[in-house]
């Protein structure tokens, strides 16, 4: 069984531009979350789909957005890119339950310039 | 609001020690709580996965306990080897819909 896949890998964007990542689920899975990773705040939760609809949202500015598709992949947006949003953004799958184990993609480093 | 503690942040120890990487958190209230380990620069690889309702978990070397009402859980490395080296963190789902709030994590480094 495949796991959580993430495209690209790694991305070099400049200041003012916008960029999509792309996460794609384990087959069965109707969730992704993400998350973004960074030295100083560690791991924090952006938001969460599940069947095509935002389920819970983190504090982050609308600048960050996201949306689901019917076969469950998922795409994250920044726009109007800053030097902070240089960071490993990783997208976890599960099965969508309170209960269930959540599995994570190897991640897509962003480089702000 | 969830918070969730790992300390101390980094952790060298000689192969072969057994060692226990503690986390904790301040709301008891929760589904379950998630060991990951990450290498550097990589995702996060899932370890174990406890329930609210369990105590501990088990897989080859790892053992994970859970004391939900002091809001602690321990993951203990049993005979430690150089390729245990890595980051782990822990994390709890709190609330509904898959939220995991997550420690800063214990880097461990595993002498030859």
């Amino acid at each position: 069984k495949a796991g959580v896949t993430q495209t690209p890998r790694y991305l070099i964007k400049t200041r003012g531009q916008q960029v999509t990542l792309s996460c794609s689920p384990i087959s069965g899975h109707r969730s992704v979350s993400w998350y973004q990773q960074t030295p100083g705040q560690g791991l924090q939760f952006l938001f969460e789909y599940f069947s095509e609809t935002q389920r819970n949202k983190g504090n982050f500015p609308g600048r960050f957005s996201g949306r689901q598709f019917s076969n469950s992949r998922s795409e994250m947006n920044v726009s109007t890119l800053e030097l902070g949003d240089s960071a490993l953004y990783l997208c976890a799958s599960s099965r969508g339950g309170d209960f269930d184990e959540q599995y994570f993609g190897p991640g897509t480093r962003l480089t702000v310039t | 609001k969830q918070e969730v503690t790992q300390i101390p942040a980094a952790l060298s120890v000689p192969e072969g020690e057994n060692l226990v990487l503690n986390c904790s958190f301040t709301d008891s209230a929760i589904y379950n709580l998630q060991w990951f380990r990450q290498d550097p620069g990589k995702g996060l690889t899932s370890l174990l996965l406890i329930q609210s309702s369990q105590r501990e978990q088990t897989s080859g070397r790892l053992n994970a306990s859970l004391d939900k009402s002091s809001g602690r859980s321990t993951l203990y490395i049993a005979a430690s080897q150089p390729g245990d080296s890595a980051t782990y963190l822990c994390a709890v789902s709190t609330g509904a819909n898959s939220k995991l709030t997550f420690g800063k994590g214990i880097t461990l480094s595993v002498r030859p």
